[in-house]
């Protein structure tokens, strides 16, 4: 079956770091591969997508490119800042007959990011 | 838009009480989805439905019962509640094109004492 393994977290940086998040996955197929963020007391936000090897996702300075020989989708930030502060949900999904898309989910990484 | 909202946003239960989680979504869509978030589990599959009128069952189905009432509603139903089923649970609908992605509801917080 499919899966999806994150970094455990907290992950904790200073303002204005460098951030990675690590994901790689294992998919029967030829997944479509997401990201998604939670932020404290809501509901999950897609933060960006990938839906073929070597397609580049990117929003709010957010970058993840999907990886075929890697198996990896990993989550990048040039500086963070507080307001990134969240869990992030690394997700794929393969086509199924009777509901779209079937998200697969990592664990979570829980952010904090300091002043 | 509303989006997909759900209510309510807190509840406590006795072990052995029953209750039922509403989601509803404006969006049109014809998939909806029922997680179960736990600590460092991410979110897992309860029940889905593809379209009004069918539901089917993810990966952790067990005690739980669902209705899609109509194409906006898809209900999650509680008939004994036990304390495994703490949780936060999250509604989901999906768009269709051009990528399938999942839009969330806020969520409801579970305490089954």
């Amino acid at each position: 079956g499919n899966s999806v393994t994150q970094m455990e977290g907290p992950v904790t940086l200073s303002e204005e770091a460098f951030l990675t998040i690590n994901c790689t996955y294992t998919a029967t197929g030829y997944p479509s591969l997401f990201w998604y963020v939670q932020y404290p007391g809501e509901g999950l936000q897609l933060l960006l997508k990938a839906t073929k090897a070597d397609d580049k996702g990117s929003n709010k300075g957010f970058e993840a490119t999907y990886r075929k020989e890697t198996t990896s989708f990993h989550l990048e930030k040039g500086s963070v800042q507080v307001s990134d502060s969240a869990v992030y949900f690394c997700a794929l999904s393969e086509r199924n007959n009777n509901a779209g898309n079937m998200l697969t989910f990592g664990g979570g990484t829980r952010l904090m990011v300091k002043p | 838009n509303a989006g997909v909202t759900q209510t309510p946003k807190f509840q406590v239960l006795k072990t052995g009480q029953s209750m039922t989680l509403q989601c509803a979504q404006d969006m049109n869509h014809n998939s909806m989805y029922w997680y179960r978030q736990d600590p460092g589990m991410g979110l897992r599959l309860i029940y889905y439905s593809a379209s009004e009128g069918t539901t089917d069952k993810g990966e952790v189905p067990n005690g739980y019962n669902v209705s899609r009432l109509n194409k906006r509603e898809f209900s999650l139903r509680l008939e004994s509640a036990a304390p495994s089923q703490t949780s936060v649970y999250f509604c989901a609908s999906l768009v269709g094109t051009p990528v399938r992605e999942q839009f969330f509801g806020p969520g409801t917080r579970l305490t089954v004492l």
